[in-house]
This record gives structure tokens, sequence and C-alpha cells, in this order.
């Protein structure tokens, strides 16, 4: 069975850091491209990162450009996303999403999520 | 980055049929797809590929394109499918991934 679990939300303060994981099971991570998407609370999804399978080339949102940094362990089965500098517009519920091998470019699964909370 | 617009909300009384559209320059060149979202839930697909149905969704949800616009078809509306329903679609000069800002379906 597939499953992602993202773990490292929390509270933090403004200007502060956070790194979220996302372990992945059930399927074989080297293979995948891997995404993170993020939901601010009553507010619809954004885009925040993208990873091709062997972490070579990584894309960010404009958002987060220069503040957040997506890596990949695939022997570890996990992804990261170290995020700096955070401010309230930071806050919402982080997911990591897979990339379908058949379905084009299709998030076929995703985690349950993490909630970040940037506050004083 | 472009950007794909959404209406805010649809509503549909139970057996009607919803349209969902989702509009985007880019989106002839590039494939969409849409997600559906419950309350507390993490998204979940329901059409890849502008009209491709995933293995486990109902046949009702279906999807089309035309010109710069594509359409997310429920037919049969159940009280079930009363959801947040997201486009998402890929700018490959990124390549960025972008999300519709979301349409709320409200099933009367």
């Amino acid at each position: 069975e597939v499953q992602l679990v993202e773990s490292g939300g929390g509270l933090v303060q403004p200007g502060g850091s956070l790194r979220l994981s996302c372990a992945a099971s059930g399927f074989t991570l080297r293979v995948y491209e891997m995404n993170w998407v993020r939901q601010a609370p009553g507010r619809g999804l954004e885009w925040v990162s993208y990873s091709t399978s062997s972490g070579s080339a990584i894309s960010y949102a404009d958002s987060v450009k220069g503040r957040f940094t997506f890596s990949r362990d695939n022997a570890k089965n996990s992804l990261y996303l170290q995020m700096n500098s955070l401010t309230a517009e930071d806050t919402a519920v982080y997911y990591c999403a897979r990339e379908s091998m058949i379905a084009g470019d299709a998030f076929d699964y995703w985690g349950q999520g993490t909630l970040v909370t940037v506050s004083s | 980055s472009y950007e794909l617009t959404q209406p805010p909300s649809v509503s549909v009384s139970p057996g009607q049929t919803a349209r969902i559209t989702c509009s985007g320059d880019a989106l002839p060149n590039q494939y969409t797809y849409w997600y559906q979202q419950k309350p507390g839930q993490a998204p979940v697909l329901v059409i890849y590929k502008d009209n491709e149905r995933p293995s486990g969704i109902p046949e009702r949800f279906s999807g089309s394109t035309s010109g710069t616009t594509v359409t997310l078809t429920i037919s049969g509306v159940q009280a079930e499918d009363e959801a947040d329903y997201y486009c998402q679609s890929v700018d490959s000069s990124g390549p960025y991934r972008v999300f519709g800002g979301g349409t709320k379906l409200t099933v009367l």
C-alpha cells in the first residue's frame, strides 16, 4: 500500500525555520517525481515545490523561492522541506504528493498533511 | 507561471448535472487534472489527462476540453459529491505546477 506520511509541523515564530519530512512507503521513491503542496486555513491548494525523481532538478513557487529548499534521500525513502524566514503567510497544512508514472503529471497519492503555524 | 481560473462556487440539486470550469491560456498545450477535496481530508484525483478517470472513481465524473477552458462534469450529482474541486496543470517553463483557485460544489 502506497503511503506518504508528513511530519515536522508545529508552531514557529516569524523569521524562524522548520524542517518538514515526508516518509514514503509501498513504492520505489527513487523513480517518482514528487511535490510539496500547501493549503492555508480556509484557502485553496497552492503548489510549493517539485523535484525530479533523482532530485537533480527542483523548482519552487515564487512565494517560497529563496526561502524553502526541497531535498530528498531516496535511499531513506524520505523527502524534506527546509523552510526559512517564515512569515504568517506560510501558515498552512503542508502535503507531500506523488506524481503518477502513468497518468501524466497527476498527483496520484497525497499524505495526510502536517500543519505549520507561524505566529508570535 | 500562469494562472488557472475557476468559479468560486457551483450549486446543483441532487440528480442534476454539475459543470465546473477551469480557464487558462496554456491549457490547450498541457493536460489538466481534477481533484476532489472534502473537509479535513487530503485531495483525491478524480480526472487525469483532461478526461481519463482513475480506477475507483465513479463514471458520473468526466472531463472535457474546449480551447482554453476545461470542464469537470458530474452527472447525476449525489450528496456525497459535495466538496471543493481543484483543477491543476503544468507550466513547462519552470517546470511549475499550477492549481486553480478551487470551486465549492454545493448539493442543495
